[in-house]
């Protein structure tokens, strides 16, 4: 079974700095897609970026950016110039291509980040 | 700007009493899931949809849980009777084939159990 972990609970970051999170799972797949979401306290979940596993370039969004190591099955998330609006929840999600028996997303425990003015 | 739509948004109800939580996912996506949020589980998946018809729903109590979609527009979980374990926030997510394999989140029911 696909499994995700998140190693690090809780996270701290000076506002203007970067900060990585972490993520890895497990898998026997070999095409399969990532996420990053964000939780903030409004409980909303927001998709951050995506990187399909076919892919081998990093996924990036603006201020965010990945690490993808497929061979590790390591997917790390980077925030640069970390801003007040970051703080939240960020939750790591493996999901399996559509076709499926059961495409489900199955979530990581979460990292709370904290963002320090 | 679509959306998941979820109702109710927040319910307290007693322990033993019914509880229906409805969802309408985005116009034209054709998998629908609902998870479970708990401090001590994290985000559970109860539910799964493809074109309305059931595809796992091994994460819900079978003897109190059940999901519906009676069509394209609604899907429904309901639980009956309600304990104070199931407590929680529900989220409803839609998502469609082609979108790269990305669910839209509705902002979730809080269910208060007392």
């Amino acid at each position: 079974a696909q499994t995700v972990t998140q190693s690090q609970p809780e996270m701290s970051v000076q506002e203007a700095e970067t900060v990585t999170l972490s993520c890895t799972y497990d898998t026997s797949e070999s095409d399969y897609y990532l996420f990053w979401y964000k939780q903030p306290p409004s409980r909303q979940m927001i998709l951050v970026i995506r990187q399909e596993a076919y892919k081998q370039q990093n996924a990036t969004e603006n201020r965010f950016s990945v690490n993808f190591q497929k061979a590790a099955k390591s997917f790390s998330l980077k925030i640069s110039d970390s801003q007040l609006g970051d703080a939240a929840m960020y939750f790591c999600a493996y999901r399996t291509p559509y076709g499926g028996a059961t495409n489900k997303l199955i979530f990581g425990t979460g990292t709370l980040l904290a963002v320090q003015p | 700007d679509a959306r998941v739509t979820q109702t109710p948004r927040h319910k307290v109800t007693e322990m033993g009493q019914e509880v229906t939580m409805r969802c309408q996912p985005i116009l034209g996506h054709n998998t629908v899931f609902w998870y479970r949020q708990t401090m001590m589980q994290g985000l559970e998946l109860l539910a799964y949809f493809r074109n309305r018809a059931p595809l796992d729903d091994s994460g819900m109590p079978k003897d109190r849980f059940s999901a519906e979609m009676p069509d394209a527009t609604l899907a429904t979980l309901k639980i009956q009777p309600s304990e104070p374990r199931d407590s929680a926030v529900y989220f409803c997510a839609s998502g469609l084939r082609g979108m790269g394999g990305e669910l839209f989140f509705g902002e979730g029911s809080r269910l208060t159990v007392l």
